[in-house]
Formats: C-alpha cells, sequence, structure tokens
C-alpha cells in the first residue's frame, strides 16, 4: 500500500492555459474524489467516481473543469482557460467500498495562477 | 442549504482535554466524520459516528446525537503534536462528504 499519490505537486501557471493534474488511488480503492481547498477553510467537493463512472459532479463546477478516470485506476482534472480564482489545493482522495466517510488523501497539487 | 458550524479557533494546555463542537444541516444525513490536518499537510481520517453515541480510538473519542444535529471530538491527554486543524465532515445521501470549515487547535505547554 504505497497510498494516494498526485502530481505535480505544485504548478504555476498564466491566466488563460490549460492544466492537468494526476491522481493515483490506493490500488484497491474503488471510488476516488477531487476536493478543491483554499485557506482557512474545509474541501470543497468537485466530483466522485465509482470505478470508471463519474457518479457526481459538484453543481458549482465551472463547466472548465473536467475529470477522468479511465479504466478506473488513475484520474486527471484538467482546468481551462485558467483564471486567478481557480489558484487554490487540488486534492484528491480514494475510498473502499462502502467505507466512504473514511477517505484516504494524497499530499494535493497546490495550482498558483498568475 | 447544507452548513456546518464548528469553532474557528480553540486553545487548550499541552496534557489537558478538549472538546471540538459540530453542528450541522443537511439535506440528507448518513453519519458524521472527523479529520485531522497539519499545516501544509492532508486531512487524515480520525473518527465516524454512525449511530448515536460514543466512539472511542485512544486517546481521540467522537460523539453523535442525530436528534440534536450534533457531534463532537473530544480529544484527551493533549500533546504538542495534536496542534492543527479539525474538521467534522456529514456523509451526505449520496455518499459525498460536506465538510465544515475547521477548528484551529493551539495547544500551550
Amino acid at each position: 500500500d504505497t497510498g494516494v499519490s498526485q502530481d505535480p505537486r505544485h504548478k504555476i501557471t498564466k491566466r488563460g492555459q490549460n492544466v492537468t493534474f494526476r491522481c493515483d488511488p490506493i490500488s484497491e480503492h474503488n471510488r476516488l474524489y477531487w476536493y478543491r481547498q483554499t485557506l482557512g477553510q474545509g474541501p470543497e467537493f468537485l466530483t466522485y467516481f465509482q470505478n470508471e463512472a463519474q457518479l457526481e459532479k459538484s453543481r458549482l463546477l465551472s463547466d472548465r473543469f473536467s475529470a477522468e478516470r479511465p479504466k478506473g485506476s488513475f484520474s486527471t482534472l484538467e482546468i481551462q482557460r485558467t483564471e486567478q480564482g481557480d489558484s487554490a489545493m487540488y486534492l484528491c482522495a480514494s475510498s473502499l467500498g462502502e467505507r466512504s466517510y473514511e477517505q484516504y488523501f494524497g499530499p494535493g497539487t497546490r495550482l498558483t495562477v498568475t | 442549504g447544507q452548513s456546518l458550524e464548528q469553532p474557528s479557533e480553540v486553545t487548550a494546555v499541552e496534557g489537558a482535554i478538549v472538546q471540538i463542537n459540530c453542528t450541522y444541516q443537511t439535506s440528507g444525513f448518513y453519519g458524521l466524520s472527523w479529520y485531522q490536518q497539519h499545516d501544509g499537510g492532508a486531512p487524515t481520517f480520525l473518527s465516524y459516528n454512525g449511530l448515536d453515541g460514543l466512539e472511542e480510538t485512544g486517546r481521540f473519542s467522537s460523539f453523535l446525537s442525530r436528534s440534536d444535529s450534533y457531534g463532537y471530538l473530544l480529544l484527551q491527554e493533549l500533546q504538542m503534536k495534536d496542534s492543527a486543524s479539525y474538521f467534522c465532515a456529514v456523509m451526505d445521501s449520496n455518499y459525498q462528504l460536506i465538510w465544515g470549515a475547521g477548528t484551529k487547535l493551539i495547544i500551550k505547554p
């Protein structure tokens, strides 16, 4: 069990550019979640997958955000036409079966949009 | 709407006991989780209450009262390494976690 990993750990981009983040969950976990966290706030749910199916997406999420989880393994989160308001920590988590209340988080990708 | 309320900051002394409260108002509810997050780190799972009552895990305990929409995390024998932010999170009917804004726990020697 190597834990949840995310890549890159830091990303600095200019406004208007596209960025893509990767998450590798714990291998036996079938659920994968993406969150966004800003300083002094709790994680904000973005979307989640059960195996390869994207089951839920936050209604607050702009259509500039898209996520995939091909073959139910790793996942990618893409942000198109980045804005300064997208600057945040993007966290990925995974969980096993019905234990969705017990999520294991990766170290996060810190995005800075200049 | 959905909301969770917890104190923004709590201060305690090393070796003491501290309680962090959480009240919630959500459209669906399956249970209440607690997570710890150190500065610069990722959240780590501490405890879950799916039913009313007390759950104990070492120095940490968590309580839930569904009728009062209320829970708390109790930390005993505080250590300096317990200095962190603590989040309550509701598991809603879509199996998603809805998070509070977190409580920053400051421990003084």
